[in-house]
């Protein structure tokens, strides 16, 4: 069982080049999330798409754009990669209602 | 400002003995909470969960406890065995915001064989 499924997996990138992570999931879910993950802190939340078709910024959404190209696929793009955006980057997905998300293995992701 | 607060960075354990990992709230319009664990390199996994309405959610070794008027939340791992050593996120959900996720800094834990 596949789940969600994030590529790739490493990444460097040097500052002012752009990037796509593509996020798949199977499990029909119509919520998809992108988070990033940084040392001694919990996982943020930077944006998401409660259903095909939308999208909505959460707590950190600067600098990054997203497209929910159907309901499998969320991807998260970087147009001008900065530093502070070396981090660890973590999609999930979920359904309405008392049901927890489900993630995928991240994107480890370097910015030089 | 930090909404899920987890204030042990680390716990260490014995094996067959009981690990409690707790972690506390702010915001009062938080209605299901969730424990995730993860192993380095992977994602976090779903570990347990309990609503608002209760105050106990039992599944195998772990169970998780709510106290509403402390904002406060534990998971007891009982026993601990040297395959739970992870780090142990708390994440709660803001019934304002539909199903968005707010998540604690995480508490590593380590049961010692």
């Amino acid at each position: 069982n596949a789940g969600v499924t994030q590529t790739p997996k490493f990444q460097v990138l040097k500052t002012g080049q752009s990037m796509t992570l593509q996020c798949a999931q199977d499990m029909n879910h119509n919520s998809m999330y992108w988070y990033r993950q940084d040392p001694g802190m919990g996982l943020r939340l930077i944006y998401y798409s409660a259903s095909e078709g939308t999208t909505d910024k959460g707590e950190v959404p600067n600098g990054y754009n997203v497209s929910r190209l159907n309901k499998r696929e969320f991807s998260l793009r970087l147009e001008s990669a900065a530093p502070s955006q070396t981090s660890v980057y973590f999609c999930a997905s979920g359904e309405t209602g008392d049901q927890p998300q489900h993630f995928g293995d991240g994107t480890r992701l370097s910015i030089l | 400002d930090q909404q899920v607060k987890q204030n042990s960075p680390s716990l260490s354990v014995q094996e067959g003995r009981i690990s409690i990992l707790n972690c506390d709230y702010t915001n009062s319009m938080f209605d299901y909470f969730l424990w995730y664990k993860k192993y380095p390199a992977e994602g976090p996994t779903f570990l347990i969960s309990i609503s608002s309405i209760k105050d106990k959610n039992e599944d195998g070794r772990f169970t998780v406890f709510l106290n509403k008027s402390a904002k406060h939340l534990s998971l007891h791992i009982v026993p601990s065995q040297p395959g739970d050593s992870a780090v142990y996120f708390c994440a709660a959900r803001d019934m304002e915001y539909g199903n968005k996720l707010v998540f604690g800094a995480g508490t590593i834990l380590r049961v010692k064989s």
